[in-house]
């Protein structure tokens, strides 16, 4: 079962943040927490994870709260072609350990 | 680095009918993964390998679906005999332990209709 929470769908203006939240109250302490999001038609792509500091690459930062019990991506300028289902989930990196998908939000990024 | 390579892309097949997926895992990587996307479960792990040995296949659904990795660059996913059920998007996936990220690379996947 997947131990996160996020909104069916979300709308963002093109050129503006998109800030995608996820809940995961049940965190354990060896849990990163993973993005990844599957545009129309392709297998899903690695974004991003963290254990609990921020972190930022090319496509995108992760603001983990300080208790871990929910974060957010942000898409810093987003653009036509982020419109996607990001999916968001924890794991941790013990053997046998496998990302379990729920469903997502769906950000559709409008002109 | 050419990705993961899935092929068919589609495949449209009549109920009843042998079908076979095929995955060619990036170089290097240890582990593969066999997932199925449907509108209805979303993305569902079906079963993985480490090191060409199956580790995990309790998602397989049922005795029609069976998967092997003969060597490090292969494996493929069969459903004999296929049913209408069993269509949807089969996403293969590999990864590399020793990564820091440990996180998956997919395929494009395997649009399968049954008919």
């Amino acid at each position: 079962d997947a131990k996160t929470t996020q909104p069916p769908s979300m709308d963002c203006a093109e050129g503006r943040a998109a800030n995608l939240p996820c809940n995961h109250s049940t965190i354990s302490g060896n849990e990163y927490v993973y993005w990844y999001r599957q545009i129309h038609s392709q297998g899903p792509q690695y974004i991003i994870h963290g254990l609990k500091n921020n972190e930022t690459n090319e496509m995108a930062s992760l603001i983990i709260t300080e208790d871990r019990k929910s974060s957010t991506l942000i898409l810093p300028h987003a653009t036509l072609r982020d419109t996607a289902v990001y999916y968001c989930i924890v794991r941790s990196y013990n053997y046998g350990q496998n990302f379990v998908f729920g469903p997502g939000t769906r950000l559709s990024v409008l002109p | 680095d050419a990705g993961v390579i899935q092929s068919p892309r589609h495949e449209v097949t009549e109920m009843g009918q042998e079908v076979t997926l095929r995955c060619k895992p990036i170089s290097g990587h240890n582990s593969l993964f066999w997932y199925r996307q449907t509108m209805m479960r979303g993305l569902e792990l079906l079963i993985y390998f480490n090191n060409n040995v199956p580790i995990d296949d309790s998602g397989m659904p049922e005795d029609r679906f069976s998967a092997k990795m003969p060597n490090a660059s292969f494996s493929t996913l069969k459903i004999q005999p296929s049913e209408p059920r069993d269509s949807a998007v089969y996403f293969c996936a590999s990864s590399n332990p020793g990564q820091g990220y440990y996180g998956y690379t997919f395929g494009s996947g395997t649009r399968l209709t049954v008919v």
